[in-house]
């Protein structure tokens, strides 16, 4: 299975507050999981990435949260801002094919001012 | 600057009028790809390349065409474009798998 479930479709967070965006996954070959952030007109651009033997990675307000037992992954951006909002994309790849990468669905996410 | 680079940005066309979408990228990536992005569905694969003269189909071929002739280029063909072609299209690049892949600006595609 390539599928890649990705929920909610879309948040609405208030500034400040956690902005959570939950991933799952079936084919226990993927060894690499992106976070790919897009703004309107715009390519999606990668935020933050982490592969299966680590279960959390942290970068600024951005954190990956790992759980390979159930095939979960999501991303937590803390302190969300108006900048934020965007639509979200959690990816899934394997190394022997290359760079593919196996998209979920999106979520638009609105942080309100 | 480091840029992966789409033309046209926008794009109408009647049904099974041969059209090609190129895509150029100044970073010397050996991976090159093509996804459609759709509502609700994310983004797709159509085909990628992993070196130059080497393609190979992704997830949604059917319908398009590409070449590696040169590194930097890898351009998408449709041959005889249909209504449920249209859709936004991005090339991306990457060093290899596990990194980073960087997205074009995006191509709109409306076929009528």
């Amino acid at each position: 299975q390539q599928q890649v479930k990705q929920s909610p479709q879309s948040l609405i967070v208030q500034k400040g507050g956690i902005s959570i965006i939950n991933c799952a996954y079936e084919n226990t070959a993927f060894d690499y999981f992106p976070w790919y952030q897009q703004f309107p007109g715009k390519g999606p651009a990668l935020l933050i990435a982490i592969r299966p033997d680590v279960s959390e990675k942290k970068e600024g307000r951005f954190t990956i949260s790992f759980n390979k037992s159930a095939k979960q992954f999501s991303l937590h951006i803390m302190d969300s801002q108006p900048g934020d909002s965007a639509t979200y994309f959690c990816a899934a790849s394997m190394r022997e094919y290359g760079n593919k990468l196996v998209f979920g669905a999106g979520t638009i996410l609105r942080v309100k001012s | 600057e480091a840029q992966v680079t789409q033309n046209p940005r926008y794009l109408i066309t009647v049904t099974g009028k041969k059209l090609t979408v190129t895509c150029s990228q100044n970073m010397n990536h050996e991976y090159m790809s093509w996804y459609r992005q759709d509502p609700g569905l994310g983004l797709r694969q159509i085909y990628y390349s992993m070196n130059v003269e080497v393609t190979d189909k992704g997830d949604v071929p059917e319908g398009y065409k590409v070449s590696r002739k040169e590194k930097r280029n890898f351009p998408l063909i449709l041959e005889s474009p249909s209504p449920n072609q249209t859709s936004l299209y991005f090339c991306a690049s990457s060093l290899g798998a596990m990194t980073e892949a960087f997205f074009g600006q995006g191509t709109r595609l409306t076929v009528v």
